[in-house]
């Protein structure tokens, strides 16, 4: 069965701290997505990764740097954490054949910062 | 004007009633369309694709006009179940998988 899974599904934080968010996937996926989810907004993408140390921005990048030193496992870390990153984080992954394929979820990690 | 829009609803709908979505984008050159489901609380989960030639899975229906630059999605006799938040998804033109989602339409099916 396909899984993605993060190390947290709560987490509270204080403004400053640095926060690391993990994902990992058990399903050979080259390419793998960091998103944030809020209510009016929708899913944004904050970084995609499509291989070993690769990384590409998307929308919203700002605040966010990202690490993928294996296949299986993507990091999004918030170097200095504000208040305005509290929000729900869902990192997805799929294969690489075509234009497009299936994103798989994790369960998401409901970030505050206090 | 967003990339993608949806109608945030809420529709309630009774059980056994015919439901439609419409999502619109902007860039004409999107190559790619897709449905999500999202149940309360939980991640997204691909619903089904949405092909040129319009596509059906079960009580599903799927439409792309590339004309009016929309999608749309059909869900005939409603069940209790259906009710989640649906996204659109539509895939940009350029390469490695960066999509947009839209902020969803939710479902109510009410016995």
């Amino acid at each position: 069965d396909v899984k993605v899974t993060q190390s947290s599904r709560y987490l509270v934080k204080r403004t400053g701290e640095k926060v690391f968010l993990e994902c990992v996937q058990d399903m050979d996926h080259e390419n793998m997505f960091w998103y944030r989810q809020d209510p009016g907004l929708g899913l944004r993408l904050i970084y995609f990764s499509y291989d070993v140390k690769m990384k590409e921005k998307g929308d919203i990048p700002e605040g966010y740097s990202v690490s993928r030193e294996k296949k299986e496992r993507f990091s999004l870390i918030l170097e200095s954490a504000s208040t305005n990153q509290t929000s729900m984080y869902l990192c997805a992954s799929s294969p690489p054949r075509g234009n497009y394929y299936e994103q798989f979820f994790g369960p998401g990690t409901r970030l505050t910062v206090l | 004007r967003k990339e993608v829009e949806q109608d945030p609803g809420p529709f309630n709908v009774p059980e056994g009633a015919t439901v439609a979505f419409n999502c619109t984008y902007s860039n004409s050159a999107s190559q790619s369309f897709f449905w999500y489901r999202q149940d309360c609380r939980k991640e997204p989960k691909l619903l089904m694709s949405v092909y040129s030639s319009g596509n059906e899975d079960g009580r599903f229906t799927a439409q792309l006009n590339r004309a009016s630059q929309y999608i749309s999605l059909l869900i005939r006799d409603s069940k209790l179940s259906d009710s989640a938040t649906y996204l659109c998804v539509v895939n940009q033109s350029g390469g490695y998988q960066k999509v947009t989602f839209g902020t969803g339409t939710k479902l109510q099916v009410i016995p």
